[in-house]
């Protein structure tokens, strides 16, 4: 089984600066999924496979990575981004989908 | 436009059942993989359950297998999540998904999501 460790927990970044939150997978994995879910609002679909903007997400978003680092990059930060964000993944053997533990971005 | 609407949330007592509908629109909801996924409150996301387009398969996690059925009826294009021997770990708003389908192949990724059922299981 794979375990998905996200990190920062939470992060605080003013509007226009960078951020990079990164998922740790425990063992190597081909790809990776990010949702976006804003307080009291149902998850939407952000990035997937690794770096492909699902439709309608601003092109500061990028995803990156491979093996067992991911990462999710907003360029410049705007204060409609605060949300908290979640990677994804999915094992094989035996089949199960994984989410990591989510990072809470914070706008100051 | 893709819309999940889940329903049949509530409050239950610990040991009795529950079942979630989940009515489906705006899309060919028999090409799809679907999916249930559960967050606790203050909590991140966990995968419950998923099935295959036609019924035939179906995948869950240890913490739901055996207490959680997961069945769809494509002719009703609703998804559905019968809950037994509740806990009060299974409090949670239970999510609707749709898996992804591209290139060709059916995907893990969940594209599409409803706007949540609560479900609380107390005494």
């Amino acid at each position: 089984e794979t375990v998905l460790t996200q990190s920062p927990t939470t992060t605080a970044a003013s509007p226009g600066e960078k951020v990079t939150i990164t998922c740790h997978a425990s063992s190597s994995v081909s790809y990776m999924h990010w949702y976006q879910q804003k307080s009291g609002a149902s998850p939407k679909l952000w990035i997937y496979d690794t770096s492909k903007l699902a439709s309608g997400v601003p092109n500061r978003f990028s995803g990156s990575g491979s093996g067992t680092s991911y990462s999710l990059i907003i360029s410049s930060i705007e204060t409609e981004d605060a949300a908290t964000y979640y990677c994804q993944q999915k094992s094989s053997d035996p089949p199960k989908l994984t989410f990591g533990s989510g990072t809470k971005l914070e706008i100051k | 436009e893709v819309q999940l609407v889940e329903s049949g949330g509530g409050l239950v007592q610990p040991g009795r059942s529950l079942k979630l509908s989940c009515a489906a629109s705006g899309f060919t909801f028999s090409n799809y993989y679907m999916a249930w996924v559960r967050q606790a409150p203050k909590k991140g996301l966990e995968w419950v359950a998923t099935i295959s387009t036609s019924g035939s398969r179906t995948y869950y996690p240890d913490s739901v297998k055996g207490r959680f059925t997961i069945s769809r009826d494509n002719a009703k294009s609703s998804l559905y999540l019968q809950m037994n021997s509740l806990k009060s770990e299974d409090t949670a708003t239970y999510y609707c998904a749709r898996h992804g389908y591209y290139d060709g192949y059916y995907h893990d990724v969940m594209d599409a999501w409803g706007q949540g059922a609560s479900v609380t299981v107390s005494s």
